[in-house]
């Protein structure tokens, strides 16, 4: 079954709406979870690295204030996309893992959340 | 600095055996991984790699050598279901993974 959970899974909305997006780890405890942009054709992009308790990590070139981070348990980050335009559309997909007590497992994907901005 | 390479698309023949490679330069290696992303979908786990050898499980068998930064993933017995892109990553001291581009595999009958 799922290890991680993401919701939700498809969004429709006007442009200027601000979208969250949540990401739950089910199996284990993730201190660190990763957030990616996939555009269609093209290779997952990593957006931030989302760590419990402390302000995420974004890469280069990733609006922090665009993109919201919060991950306030060991099993839930949310990703908030702010005043949403259109070239915002894009596949969002969380990861978790691995656990500090098990490091030789991967990293697990949600199912992703398709974001169309009308 | 951080560089992963793989090829950009494959094509194989339905019951034939391929061979995807991988060669990386990273710093803070911590484990390889590969995965398999179908079109429109989230990728899924399929192996992972920390030490050198072949891990086999089922139809797919991964190797690592990480003396020469290589990795390949192969597939035996093709199913026409295996068509998808296949990504694979390296993961940092700091956990973050490093992604290849993916190699989009497509089965012909």
């Amino acid at each position: 079954g799922a290890v991680v959970s993401q919701h939700p899974s498809r969004v429709i909305c006007k442009s200027g709406t601000s979208v969250k997006i949540e990401c739950r780890s089910l199996d284990f405890q993730a201190t660190t979870m990763f957030w990616y942009r996939q555009f269609p054709k093209q290779s997952l992009m990593l957006m931030a690295t989302s760590n419990e308790g402390s302000k995420a990590t974004y890469e280069q070139g990733v609006e922090k204030d665009k993109f919201l981070i919060n991950h306030a348990s060991l099993t839930l980050s949310t990703l908030t996309v702010t005043s949403a335009h259109p070239e915002d559309s894009s596949f969002y997909i969380c990861s978790a893992g691995p656990s500090h007590e098990r490091v030789d497992q991967p990293q697990h994907f949600g199912d992703g959340t398709r974001l169309s901005i009308l | 600095g951080q560089n992963i390479d793989q090829p950009t698309e494959m094509t194989a023949t339905e019951g034939a055996i391929v061979q995807i490679n991988c060669t990386y330069q990273t710093s803070g290696f911590n484990g390889l991984f590969w995965y398999q992303q179908h079109a429109g979908e989230a990728p899924t786990f399929l192996s992972y790699n920390v030490l050198d050898g072949l891990e086999e499980k089922g139809r797919f068998s991964s190797f690592l050598s990480r003396s020469k930064g290589y990795s390949y993933l192969l597939l035996k017995e093709l199913q026409m279901k295996d068509s998808a892109s296949y990504l694979c990553a390296v993961r940092r001291s700091n956990y973050q993974l490093i992604w290849g581009a993916g190699t989009k595999l497509i089965i012909k009958p």
